[in-house]
């Protein structure tokens, strides 16, 4: 069964610039959330989508959008790169909607770097 | 505001010796905590977890204690083996929204 994937792997925009990340989620997982990785901040929750609905929402700004589609590959989307947005940022799917039971499977994540 | 922390960003521990990672919480209302692993260049992968009904969670060399009282829980690897060296992040389930909130990490070195 192959594994969450995220595209691309790398990706170097420069301030202003708006980018759009991509994940698969294991085939039969319905949620999909998003994580932001710096340097002493750890993972950042950034939203979940469950059934096509954003489920839940982190403390990002407006530009931090996301969709997902009704194959359960969602996208997330920031517009106006700004410098700080430079992080890891993952994905992880799981069968149900995120809770105790619904184990998270993460992708190996998108490196953006803002330049 | 930090929920979950991990106040120790790295730790280095001789291969065959105990590594113990600590990571404190501070809202009582959380009551499902687990802890991943990451290896540079790959996602986390969920190592253990434990529900709050319980202060010990065991499987395989990891352990996991959490210690309600305190807010804090602390994972147990024995004995250690190089291939431990990873980044080891703990998290906690809000029961409200039920959203993942991570700690820092904690990068652990295991020396051969």
């Amino acid at each position: 069964k192959a594994g969450v994937t995220q595209t691309p792997r790398y990706l170097i925009k420069t301030r202003g610039q708006q980018v759009t990340l991509s994940c698969s989620p294991i085939s039969g997982h319905r949620s999909v959330s998003w994580y932001q990785q710096t340097p002493g901040q750890g993972l950042q929750f950034l939203f979940e989508y469950f059934s096509e609905t954003q489920r839940n929402k982190g403390n990002f700004p407006g530009r931090f959008s996301g969709r997902q589609f009704s194959n359960s590959r969602s996208e997330m989307n920031v517009s106006t790169l700004e410098l700080g947005d430079s992080a890891l940022y993952l994905c992880a799917s799981s069968l149900g909607p995120s809770g105790g039971n619904n184990e998270q499977f993460f992708g190996p994540g998108t490196r953006l770097t803002v330049l | 505001d930090q929920q979950v922390k991990q106040n120790s960003p790295s730790l280095s521990v001789q291969e065959g010796r105990i590594s113990i990672l600590n990571c404190d919480y501070t809202n009582s209302m959380f009551d499902y905590f687990l802890w991943y692993k990451k290896y540079p260049a790959e996602g986390p992968t969920f190592l253990i977890s434990i529900s709050s009904i319980k202060d010990k969670n065991e499987d395989g060399r990891f352990t996991v204690f959490l210690n309600k009282s305190a807010k804090h829980l602390s994972l147990h690897i024995v004995p250690s083996q190089p291939g431990d060296s990873a980044v080891y992040f703990c998290a906690a389930i809000d029961p409200g929204t039920y959203k993942y909130i991570f700690g820092t990490g904690t990068r652990l070195k295991v020396l051969a």
